[in-house]
């Protein structure tokens, strides 16, 4: 079965650019997470979808970070405008069920803001 | 909050040496516990977990029990391998069951031959 699939895998922006990530889950899963992970920390939810209803967004920085999951499959995450802070890999994940169900990650999309 | 908290690392083995990585967490209620595994120029990936207190999860020769009374899950094997090398990730999921996890910091793990 396919894994989880993210692009681009690497992007370099100045701040102030606008940047979005796309993340297609594994074929039949219902809840997808994204994550950011900093250098040097472990990933902290940044939203979680079940089917195309948000369930947790409250670490998500709204004023800049925006993400959709409009049929229920695949997800885009934005941010707009970033700071040299966004600076960190941003991890897909996806779930079968809503729960303490194992999480499936893709292989994340690098960024670095100048 | 909940929160969990990991070892500070690098930590460095022999081969076929023992290894124990702590991990303590802060949780209201029953949270699930997890061990993920993040190998060089790979994605994280599950190890183990352990959804209720004295579960134990093992897989690929590693081990965790899920201590409430120690509120720790620390992960060990019995005899690592250099293929063994990678960044260790302790984590919970809350038991208001959404799915969510909280990462530790992360432990990375080298083990020379």
């Amino acid at each position: 079965e396919a894994g989880v699939a993210q692009s681009p895998r690497y992007k370099i922006i100045e701040k102030r650019q606008s940047v979005a990530f796309w993340c297609n889950p594994i074929s039949g899963h219902a809840t997808l997470y994204w994550y950011q992970q900093i250098l040097g920390q472990g990933p902290k939810l940044l939203i979680q979808f079940q089917n195309n209803g948000v369930v947790d967004d409250s670490q998500l920085p709204k004023d800049r970070f925006s993400a959709e999951r409009l049929k229920g499959v695949d997800s885009t995450l934005k941010i707009q405008p970033a700071k040299l802070e966004d600076s960190a890999v941003y991890l897909c994940a996806s779930s079968l069920l809503l729960g303490p169900e194992t999480q499936y990650f893709g292989p994340g999309t690098r960024l670095l803001v100048l | 909050g909940d929160s969990v908290t990991q070892m500070e690392g690098p930590v460095t083995l022999s081969e076929e040496a023992f290894l124990t990585i702590n991990c303590t967490y802060t949780a209201t209620g029953y949270p699930s516990l997890f061990w993920y595994v993040q190998y060089p120029g790979e994605g994280l990936q599950l190890l183990l977990k352990a959804t209720k207190a004295d579960d134990k999860g093992s897989n690929k020769g590693f081990e965790a029990t899920y201590r409430k009374e120690t509120t720790s899950f620390h992960l060990e094997k019995g005899s690592v391998q250099v293929s063994d090398s990678a960044v260790y990730f302790c984590a919970l999921s809350a038991s208001s069951n959404t799915g969510k996890l909280i990462f530790g910091q992360g432990t990375t793990l080298q083990v020379k031959p």
